[in-house]
């Protein structure tokens, strides 16, 4: 079965700040990883993801997300945080080769930014 | 294009009414899917559709029904509501080459039961 962990509820940086939002995951093969935002009342916004090649994905907004195999891991990174950043982020995975395009969601991690 | 839009953005019930949340999307997705958002839980994944005429149970699929009649419309369905279904609901459709496994979420209904 596969899984994915955020293991943090809120992550606060200031702004300018470089900003790392961590997520690991636990698939049996090979994965797909994705990364979304949710601003308030919204619903969810792609953001980038990683399906092979370069381990290092440029998103949207200046994001990027590093893919570790070794460490199960694919944490999102910006290297100077906006007050416009301030959102709701969620990690995602999907086992490959998959059947249906099942996807698992972490439980978000709330970024503040503060000015 | 729209992309995905759901229909009503909010809605009360009382317990034991029923209601249909529609979704439609105009990207031509095969894939469209019901989540719902609570607080601190992340996204459940209550029904998918691989096709028309194809759907499948997620992982919280109880009290809930759907349908896929055309490519465009994933209706969900709900029976008998009860307190536990308050939550906020969120279409998705995906497509299969290029942009594959991204989803694309519609903006939401937020329902409560009482």
């Amino acid at each position: 079965a596969q899984s994915v962990a955020q293991p943090e509820d809120q992550v606060n940086v200031a702004e300018g700040n470089p900003l790392t939002v961590k997520c690991t995951y636990s698939v049996s093969g090979n994965p797909y990883l994705f990364w979304y935002v949710q601003y308030p009342n919204r619903g969810l916004q792609f953001l980038l993801k990683y399906i092979t090649g370069d381990n290092l994905v440029k998103g949207s907004y200046g994001f990027e997300a590093e893919f570790n195999k070794s460490q199960t891991s694919f944490h999102l990174k910006k290297p100077s945080a906006l007050v416009s950043d301030s959102a709701l982020y969620f990690c995602a995975v999907r086992d490959r080769p998959g059947g249906y395009q099942k996807v698992t969601f972490g439980i978000g991690t709330k970024l503040q930014v503060i000015p | 294009n729209a992309g995905v839009t759901q229909t009503p953005k909010f809605r009360i019930l009382k317990i034991g009414q029923s209601m249909t949340l529609q979704c439609a999307q105009d990207m031509n997705h095969n894939y469209m899917y019901w989540y719902r958002q609570d607080p601190g839980m992340g996204l459940k994944l209550i029904y998918y559709s691989v096709g028309a005429g194809i759907t499948d149970k997620g992982e919280v699929p109880n009290g809930y029904n759907v349908s896929r009649s055309t490519t465009e419309d994933f209706p969900l369905r709900l029976e008998l509501a009860a307190p536990s279904q308050t939550s906020v609901y969120f279409c998705a459709s995906g497509g299969l080459a290029g942009g594959a496994d991204t989803q694309y979420f519609g903006p939401g209904t937020r329902l409560t039961v009482l």
